[in-house]
């Protein structure tokens, strides 16, 4: 069975870090877009950031600079570094595989999401 | 503030229509065939629905389809039925600099 499955999240303080990881099972993370999309509360999506199946990865304006998207091959996991958290960042945090040759057309695997919470 | 603009809310009694609209720009939805759509149940992870605008994955019911003329897409759902009652987004590819953006979702209510 195809699934995502993500962990990592939790309460933090403003100006701290976190690290978000998902864990892919019945395909190769690698070999696939693969993305995290957040969700505020109450809120719609916003795209987070990108890592292509060549390794390009690509960020939102709203966490260039912050957050960090990587791959683990041989543990065939996503991850995401976020550093300097805002208030602001609070949200779900899902991972999500994009289908498509040469671009994210869409996201057709999703994980269950991991609540991130930036608070003093 | 969303890129693509949906209504908050959308209503129908069950087996009637409802179309739900996603207004975009040349630069996103009117610029590419890579709309889609996600059906969001409360606490639950989004689902895709339909993407290249009319495509549906497998498993997704016929009733569901999706369409585009210009800058705007439409998901249309056919006989309402309860379990259809959830969160729409529309997304769509943006291009090399943005990349994926969101409609700020629509919540249909089946009377």
């Amino acid at each position: 069975e195809v699934q995502l499955v993500e962990s990592g999240g939790g309460l933090i303080q403003p100006g701290g870090s976190l690290r978000l990881s998902c864990a892919g099972s019945g395909f190769t993370v690698s070999s696939n877009f693969m993305n995290w999309v957040r969700q505020a509360p109450g809120k719609g999506l916003e795209w987070v950031s990108i890592v292509y199946s060549g390794g390009s990865t690509y960020y939102a304006d709203s966490v260039k600079g912050r957050f960090t998207i990587s791959r683990d091959i041989s543990k065939n996991t996503l991850s995401l570094q976020m550093n300097t958290l805002r208030v602001e960042d609070t949200a779900m945090y899902y991972c999500a595989r994009g289908t498509g040759d040469t671009a994210p057309i869409a996201f057709d695997v999703w994980g269950q999401g991991t609540m991130v919470t930036v608070s003093s | 503030q969303s890129a693509l603009t949906q209504p908050p809310s959308a209503s129908g009694s069950a087996g009637q229509s409802v179309t739900i609209s996603c207004t975009g720009t040349s630069s996103d939805v009117g610029g590419y065939y890579y709309v889609s759509w996600y059906q969001q149940h409360p606490g639950k992870a989004p689902k895709l629905l339909i993407y290249e605008v009319t495509k549906r994955p497998s498993g997704v019911p016929d009733r569901f389809s999706g369409s585009k003329s210009g800058n705007t897409a439409s998901l249309t759902v056919s006989g309402l039925q309860a379990e259809d009652e959830a969160d729409y987004y529309c997304s769509s590819y943006a291009g090399n600099n943005k990349f994926v953006v969101f409609g700020g979702g629509t919540k249909l209510t089946v009377l």
